[in-house]
């Protein structure tokens, strides 16, 4: 049972424009939200995190989107570009309960056409 | 500084044959985590290490699998009498240390077992 989806496989955005992938999630234990990058061969690069106690949180093009209440978190990237073309991971993590153990979707492949 | 680090990158190993993969973490951190990737899907949690101490190894899919890490430092992931469904990327990670949520992964080692 996936505690934590993507449920796009990939998406195909136009470079410039913004890209959003999307993360639901099932268990309420999950206080700590993380973003992955993963070009092939690579081993994922942390892109940003969110705290269960914010809303949001932003860094340069990458913002993160979450709403406890629907379970749902989403990675804007604005603008895009070409060199963001990688699989996106999204990851949750309990440290409340004392967890710091990483749970995973399946991933979104992000290709910006340019 | 150095980022983590994984030998082998690649292992061909004949089923039925132990194997042995090495991690390197960020120097002075105190957490480490090893994961399991199979195609197509996201790394899940096999175990985490605090220091030396094994704190959770509840990912560990079958006894066959064994990790250590000795002195704090460096992990070895054992693999025993290697099956063909043990193929996958093996990822390690480590973070800062407890309360720290930010995992950095090492590239990881592609077993393919024949």
């Amino acid at each position: 049972d996936q505690q934590v989806k993507q449920n796009s496989p990939s998406l195909s955005v136009q470079e410039g424009r913004i890209s959003i992938l999307n993360c639901d999630y099932t268990n309420s234990m999950f206080d700590y939200f993380l973003w992955y990058k993963k070009y092939p061969a690579e081993g994922p690069t942390f892109l940003i995190s969110i705290s269960s106690i914010k809303d949001k949180n932003e860094d340069g093009r990458f913002t993160v989107f979450l709403n406890k209440s629907a379970k749902h978190l989403s990675l804007h990237i604005v603008p895009s570009q070409p060199g963001d073309s990688a699989v996106y991971f999204c990851a949750a993590s309990a440290g409340r309960a004392g967890s710091y153990q990483l749970t995973f979707g399946k991933g979104t492949k992000l290709s910006v056409i340019p | 500084g150095a980022g983590v680090s994984q030998s082998p990158r690649y292992k061909v190993a004949k089923r039925g044959q132990d194997v042995a993969l090495r991690c390197d973490p960020i120097s002075g951190h105190v957490s480490l985590f090893w994961y399991q990737q199979a195609l197509g899907q996201g790394p899940e949690f096999l175990t985490y290490f605090q220091n030396e101490a094994q704190l959770d190894k509840s990912g560990l899919p079958s006894d066959r699998f064994f990790a250590e890490r000795p002195e704090g430092s460096v992990s070895t992931l054992k693999i025993q009498r290697t099956q063909q469904e043990d193929s996958a990327v093996y990822l390690c990670a480590s973070s800062i240390g407890q309360g720290s949520h930010e995992q950095y992964f090492g590239p990881g080692t592609r077993l393919t077992v024949t």
